[in-house]
């Protein structure tokens, strides 16, 4: 099955600086890569998605870069804010298939400090 | 309107008592998921049911037994309780090809 892999488990930032979140995945089939975000006491949020037939995607302050060839794909944020302050996951799957189930990264817990 | 709720949202009780975590999704999505997050926030998926079927079942103890009376509807019943099934459980739903919702979590601690 599939395996993803999260790096680094926690990341401090000061306020205004960029934030880079890595992932790798192992099932090259896989053609689907959400981020989540899950603030203290809430569920997971999708703050973005790419598939694999993009290698780039940006939301404002946030982008996500995919290489399928290396299978790996990063979460970016640009001017940080204490907001921003979370736990991100990545998460892969076969993304078509109504069946599939998304592979969650072990977390990254970041902290914006002011 | 809350897409994906689950209740109770706190839930504490004794090793070996049976407790239920119920959920439902008002977002007409065939697909729903119980996942497991650990005290180190691992989110490890537990079941999947599409269309009230059962398609997924990882290597969950069958103390854990999810029930789906209609696919708006996701319940997790646990029998004897034990103290490493302290954690919390999220509840989501998803329709094909597309982003997972989840609901804010249930965290259960046994004593």
């Amino acid at each position: 099955g599939e395996n993803v892999e999260q790096h680094p488990s926690t990341l401090s930032v000061q306020e205004g600086d960029s934030a880079v979140i890595k992932c790798t995945y192992s099932d090259s089939a896989s053609n689907y890569f959400p981020w989540y975000k899950q603030e203290l006491g809430k569920g997971p949020q999708l703050i973005i998605d790419i598939r694999s037939n993009v290698g780039e995607k940006k939301d404002q302050r946030i982008a996500v870069t995919l290489n399928k060839t290396a299978k790996h794909f990063s979460l970016h944020i640009t001017e940080t804010q204490p907001e921003d302050s979370a736990v991100y996951f990545c998460a892969a799957s076969m993304g078509g298939s109504g069946y599939s189930t998304l592979t969650f990264g072990k977390g990254t817990m970041l902290l914006v400090s002011p | 309107d809350t897409a994906v709720s689950q209740t109770p949202k706190y839930l504490v009780t004794q090793m070996g008592n049976d407790k239920s975590i119920k959920c439902e999704q008002n977002l007409g999505h065939d697909t729903m998921y119980w996942y497991k997050q650990d005290s180190k926030k691992f989110l490890k998926i537990m079941f999947s049911y599409n269309n009230k079927e059962l398609i997924i079942n990882e290597t969950v103890p069958n103390r854990f037994s999810p029930k789906s009376p209609d696919k708006a509807h996701l319940n997790l019943h646990i029998n004897s309780l034990e103290l490493g099934d302290s954690a919390v459980y999220f509840c989501a739903s998803r329709a094909e090809g597309s982003r997972l919702f989840f609901g804010e979590g249930s965290r259960l601690t046994v004593l």
